[in-house]
């Protein structure tokens, strides 16, 4: 299987609360990423988290990392028309040199 | 942050011809650069890892031969895609890893969209 994994779609209403998940395999990941992709634009790192933590805040974002499920999440608090994009989950282990491995994306939609 | 430069962000070309790529850090030092593709509505898919003034390091599939990359500074590095095929149509992205903080995060170009006809 793929070895960082996230469902494809998520849609939520204006002002609520996004919630996006994602699992990779293996456990020697150093650091996980989220990042942020909008239509036909390069990406944008949102935030990372190093492996030792278990959570990561920064303003609207919150980075929820269960190492032992190997499960990592990204809440967008009060989700905006702006926050419509995909969103990747990515990961980098010790063993590879830094290489970066993405999952396939979340695309966010937001309804009103 | 730190800004990488690609370019150019669109080409078009005919069948058969070759299209350079550019990704430049233009504020910090990056030994390692790294090239992505990523087919529509699909994740980036890491084709290469550009060292410095050594050979790329090519995933497994991909063709060296066929897309030739250079990393000739601390600064730029280069992706040719030779003899273009409309296969090779795709959104290609670029990202480097600054200097002594591989750990950390990377940093990420705006992407070319490269249209083969």
């Amino acid at each position: 299987g793929e070895d960082v994994e996230q469902s494809l779609f998520l849609s939520v209403r204006e002002g609520d609360s996004s919630v996006i998940n994602c699992t990779y395999t293996d456990s020697s990941s150093t650091y996980l990423y989220w990042y942020k992709q909008e239509p036909g634009a390069g990406l944008q790192l949102l935030t990372y988290i190093f492996s030792n933590m278990d959570m990561k805040q920064d303003q609207r974002l919150t980075v929820l990392l269960n190492k032992k499920d190997k499960h990592l999440s990204l809440r967008i608090a009060d989700t905006q028309t702006g926050d419509s994009a995909i969103y990747f989950c990515a990961e980098t282990r010790y063993s590879s040199a830094s290489k970066i491995i993405f999952g396939s994306g979340t695309r966010l939609s937001i309804r009103p | 942050g730190a800004v990488v430069s690609q370019h150019p962000s669109r080409v078009i070309c005919k069948s058969g011809t070759s299209v350079k790529i550019e990704c430049r850090s233009l504020d910090f030092q990056a030994t390692t650069m790294f090239w992505y593709r990523q087919f529509p509505k699909k994740s980036l898919m890491l084709m290469a890892t550009s060292n410095e003034g050594s050979k790329a390091t090519y995933e497994q599939g991909v063709e060296k031969d066929k897309f030739l990359i250079n990393h000739a500074s601390l600064t730029l590095s280069t992706l040719t895609v030779t003899s273009a095929h409309p296969e090779d149509s795709s959104f290609y992205i670029c990202s480097a890893r600054e200097l002594g903080q591989e750990g950390t995060e990377a940093f990420f170009g705006q992407g070319t969209r490269l249209t083969v006809v």
